[in-house]
């Protein structure tokens, strides 16, 4: 079935360096890959997406890259800051809907 | 633009009374999703729904679980007979029609003692 695999599932940077983390996805159909901040105990807020006709995308400290051909993903973040500490979730998806197959989350935690 | 709301916040059942939970999507959003996250690990989708219609409910168990969006009113996510391995966040999101992301709701954080 359709799977997303993330990693790491724990990410420990110190403030101002840069945090990367990876997501490969199994079914080729998926098109649109977005990706969530979720803070402890509240709702996953999108930070960022891409679609499939697109290679990288920027905005501010946050990027998000895709090779289609490897089907893999990735979210970097610049300059962190403690307040990016945070589980960060991937997802793909396919088609005109937004059924999300997400990965299992990456715990960032930014040390001042 | 309220954004989508769900409620309850907090959910308590005992072993084997029902809960039910209410999502209304952002204004203009005519499709809703749910998903449910238990502690410590991702979102796992259980069903897509339009008005009055389930698109896709390839997420939810097969017994128990039920879900609908009428024609007027929230979507409901029902659960019946719930057990303590129901215990979860679950989160709404909706979208519109077009290529928009999804917006999910604050979550409904059920607990079954």
């Amino acid at each position: 079935g359709e799977n997303v695999e993330q990693h790491p599932s724990t990410l420990s940077v110190q403030e101002g360096d840069s945090a990367v983390i990876k997501c490969t996805y199994s079914d080729s159909a998926s098109n649109y890959f977005p990706w969530y901040k979720q803070e402890l105990g509240k709702r996953p807020q999108l930070i960022i997406d891409i679609r499939s006709n697109v290679g990288e995308k920027k905005d501010q400290r946050i990027a998000v890259t895709l090779n289609k051909t490897a089907k893999h993903f990735s979210l970097h973040i610049t300059e962190t800051q403690p307040e990016d500490s945070a589980v960060y979730f991937c997802a793909a998806s396919k088609g005109g809907t937004y059924k999300y197959i997400f990965g299992t989350g990456t715990r960032l935690k930014v040390l001042a | 633009n309220a954004g989508v709301m769900q409620n309850p916040r907090h959910l308590v059942r005992r072993r084997g009374q029902e809960a039910r939970l209410r999502c209304s999507p952002m204004k203009g959003h005519s499709h809703v999703y749910w998903y449910r996250q238990l502690p410590e690990e991702g979102l796992k989708f259980m069903v897509y729904l339009q008005k009055e219609n389930i698109i896709d409910e390839s997420g939810m168990p097969k017994e128990r679980f039920s879900a609908e969006f009428p024609k007027e009113g929230p979507s409901i996510l029902r659960i019946q007979q719930v057990v303590r391995g129901d215990s979860a966040a679950y989160f709404c999101a909706s979208s519109g029609t077009g290529p928009e992301e999804a917006f999910f709701g604050q979550g409904t954080r059920l607990t079954v003692v």
